[in-house]
């Protein structure tokens, strides 16, 4: 069973960079099976696709979002993660990680919050 | 991209009704669209995928439809765990998009 855990902080300052983890259980981030992702939910709000990292630091990103996104992994920690940077309110959301398998999210962690606020 | 519109953005039901979501894409997607179900704080779950596969472990309740640019999603024999918000998702082509959300209250 696959399985996901998201960490980092709650709360981002505006103009600072988010930094996110997500360990994952129960797969590779290293094989070729799922494509590792992130999304995220603003509050009352719909979900939007972040981007993901496949096999070989393969990457693709939101193109709305991808002047400021970097989605990196670490095959001898078994994580990938995320870095937004200089992040407004808009961004403020939970943050969902999430394995993509033939383009549908399979399976996903709990979320974190996350505030841009001062 | 290819945007995706969810009707209706809610709908009221009783447990034993039968109820349909529809989802429509502004290009034809070939069925690439695959469902979620999220209660509230928590991830969502995959229901569907591929327009009509049920993914493992959903109740054989749910089913889905559609080709082209036009889906649903039907649930029949409402039980009280299925009121929910649900999501249409195209994979057709990046960036993948989501529709806006139906929400199921009972």
């Amino acid at each position: 069973q696959v399985q996901l855990q998201e960490s980092g902080p709650g709360l981002v300052k505006p103009s600072e960079t988010l930094s996110l983890t997500c360990n994952v259980s129960g797969a590779s981030v290293s094989s070729k099976t799922y494509y590792w992702s992130w999304l995220r939910q603003p509050p009352g709000k719909g979900l939007e696709w972040i981007g993901y990292i496949y096999y070989g630091g393969i990457t693709s990103y939101n193109p709305s979002l991808k002047s400021r996104v970097t989605i990196s992994s670490a095959s001898s920690k078994n994580q990938f993660s995320l870095q937004l940077t200089s992040v407004t309110a808009a961004d403020t959301a939970v943050y969902y990680c999430a394995g993509l398998f033939h383009g549908h999210f399979d399976y996903w962690g709990q979320g974190t919050p996350v505030t841009a606020s001062s | 991209d290819i945007q995706v519109t969810q009707s209706p953005s809610s709908l009221s039901a009783s447990v034993g009704d039968r109820v349909t979501i529809t989802c429509r894409a502004t290009h034809d997607i070939s069925s690439s669209l695959a469902w979620y179900q999220q209660t509230p704080g928590k991830a969502p779950k995959l229901v569907l995928y591929a327009a009509s596969r049920l993914q493992s472990g959903v109740p054989y309740r749910f089913s889905g439809s559609g080709s082209g640019t036009d889906y649903a999603l039907t649930i029949n024999s409402l039980q009280p765990e299925d009121f929910a918000t649900y999501y249409c998702q195209q994979y057709y082509s990046l960036p993948y998009t989501f529709g806006q959300g139906t929400k199921l209250e009972l």
